[in-house]
């Protein structure tokens, strides 16, 4: 089965910075790649699907990047609201998991 | 507006069996696929479960395969997931999900709040 990998598991960071997260997979997936924004307590929210495609709604400081093993989720210009946990779902086959999650925490 | 609503979770002794229910509206429930996440109290997130929507075809995550059963209401706007022989290690917050139609692939848009269920004697 394909893993996924996060990095980093936290990330401490300050409001106006731009921060980048790293998604890996022990195999390609072409671009079957989402993340999503998890706040405690509430339920996840899509921010992108298909790798770089910014689902409606979310802001345009989000992006998203790569294909095959390795992707990215930018934040620029983080704001507060965006402290949160990031997770990357691969979603090409029926073995659909999720990586370990990144906290974005306050520096 | 879309919405979807997890019931069904509780206190449940280990070896017994619950079954989870998510009613879902505001949108045309028979053209989307449908999903069951869970996240274990402190834990990151962990796919369960997925039904096609004719429900014709499903998937499980290998942690579930043999245990658990997703299933779609024939009439009701409903999606299940049957859990049998329950471990402590099923003791999480259900969250039933809706998969993009479409270039979104079966990335998941709309979640519920999740219900939780608890394994233990």
């Amino acid at each position: 089965d394909i893993q996924m990998t996060q990095s980093p598991s936290t990330l401490s960071a300050s409001v106006g910075d731009r921060v980048t997260i790293t998604c890996r997979a022990s195999q390609s997936i072409s671009s079957w790649l989402a993340w999503y924004q998890q706040k405690p307590g509430k339920a996840p929210k899509l921010l992108i699907y298909k790798a770089s495609n910014l689902e409606d709604g979310v802001p345009s400081r989000f992006s998203g990047s790569g294909s095959g093993t390795e992707f990215t989720l930018t934040i620029n210009s983080l704001q507060p609201d965006d402290f949160a946990t990031y997770y990357c779902q691969k979603y090409n086959s029926n073995s659909r998991p999720f990586g370990p999650g990144t906290i974005v925490e306050i520096k | 507006e879309v919405q979807l609503v997890e019931s069904g979770g509780g206190l449940v002794q280990p070896g017994g069996s619950v079954t989870l229910s998510c009613e879902a509206s505001g949108f045309a429930f028979r053209s989307f696929a449908m999903d069951w996440v869970r996240q274990a109290p402190g834990k990151g997130l962990e796919w369960v479960s997925a039904i096609t929507s004719s429900g014709a075809d499903t998937s499980y995550a290998d942690s579930v395969k043999g245990r658990f059963t997703i299933s779609r209401g024939s009439s009701k706007n409903i999606v299940y997931l049957q859990m049998n022989s329950l471990r402590a290690e099923d003791t999480a917050l259900y969250f039933c999900a809706r998969e993009m139609i479409g270039y979104g692939g079966n990335s998941l848009d709309s979640w519920g709040q999740g219900t939780l269920v608890v394994v233990s004697s």
